[in-house]
């Protein structure tokens, strides 16, 4: 069965720093992976996904993530954070378009 | 687009008692998800629906939970003899047919006393 860990439940970084909060996937083909952002009192959103081709992947507000079979991984990335990227982030993987597995989530605080 | 509405927002129960909750998905999309969402678990995957019909029940409790899609403009999980176990935050995610990516609601945060 896939399965999705995310390391670190806790990220603080500085605005301005930049970001990288790590995913890694368990799945015995090459799945579809989802980064999703949950901030305070809302939904989950997506925030970018990848099947196939080049494995560096853009997503909304200057989001990026890499995919690496050798690593099983699909770590996701930004420049340069903003106060309001404070959120929880969560890795997902699916074998097809429905069910969608996700990680445990890790909560991102941006600090002044 | 009101996006996808859930109902009521918060619930508290006692222990014992019966919950249902409700999800009206976006117009036009096929599929419901539910989910579980706990500091502990995380979110897990419940149950699907596909053009109203379930598809995949494999994360719901099989002795006391139940979700249903009467029509395609909501569906229901009720959660019978409810225990302190269940508080959770519970999800609902709906998608175009053919499309990946799920909209969610703002959830239903369910505490059991």
């Amino acid at each position: 069965a896939q399965s999705v860990t995310q390391p670190d439940a806790r990220v603080t970084v500085s605005e301005g720093a930049s970001l990288q909060l790590r995913c890694k996937y368990s799945y015995s083909a090459t799945p579809y992976l989802f980064w999703y952002v949950q901030y305070p009192r809302q939904g989950l959103q997506m925030l970018l996904k990848y099947y196939s081709g080049d494995p560096v992947v853009q997503g909304v507000n200057g989001f990026e993530a890499e995919f690496s079979k050798s690593d099983s991984s699909f770590h996701l990335r930004k420049a340069s954070v903003h106060w309001s990227d404070s959120a929880v982030y969560f890795c997902a993987v699916s074998p097809n378009t429905d069910k969608v597995v996700f990680g445990t989530g890790t909560r991102l605080q941006v600090s002044p | 687009n009101a996006g996808v509405i859930q109902t009521p927002r918060h619930k508290v129960t006692g222990k014992g008692q019966e919950a249902t909750l409700w999800c009206e998905p976006i117009s036009g999309h096929s599929a419901v998800f539910w989910y579980r969402q706990t500091i502990v678990q995380g979110l897990e995957f419940l149950t699907y629906f596909r053009n109203q019909a379930p598809i995949d029940d494999s994360g719901m409790p099989k002795e006391r939970f139940s979700a249903q899609m009467p029509n395609q403009s909501h569906s229901t999980l009720k959660i019978q003899s409810t225990q302190p176990q269940d508080s959770a935050v519970y999800l609902c995610a709906s998608s175009e047919q053919g499309s990946d990516e799920q909209y969610f609601g703002p959830g239903t945060r369910l505490t059991v006393l």
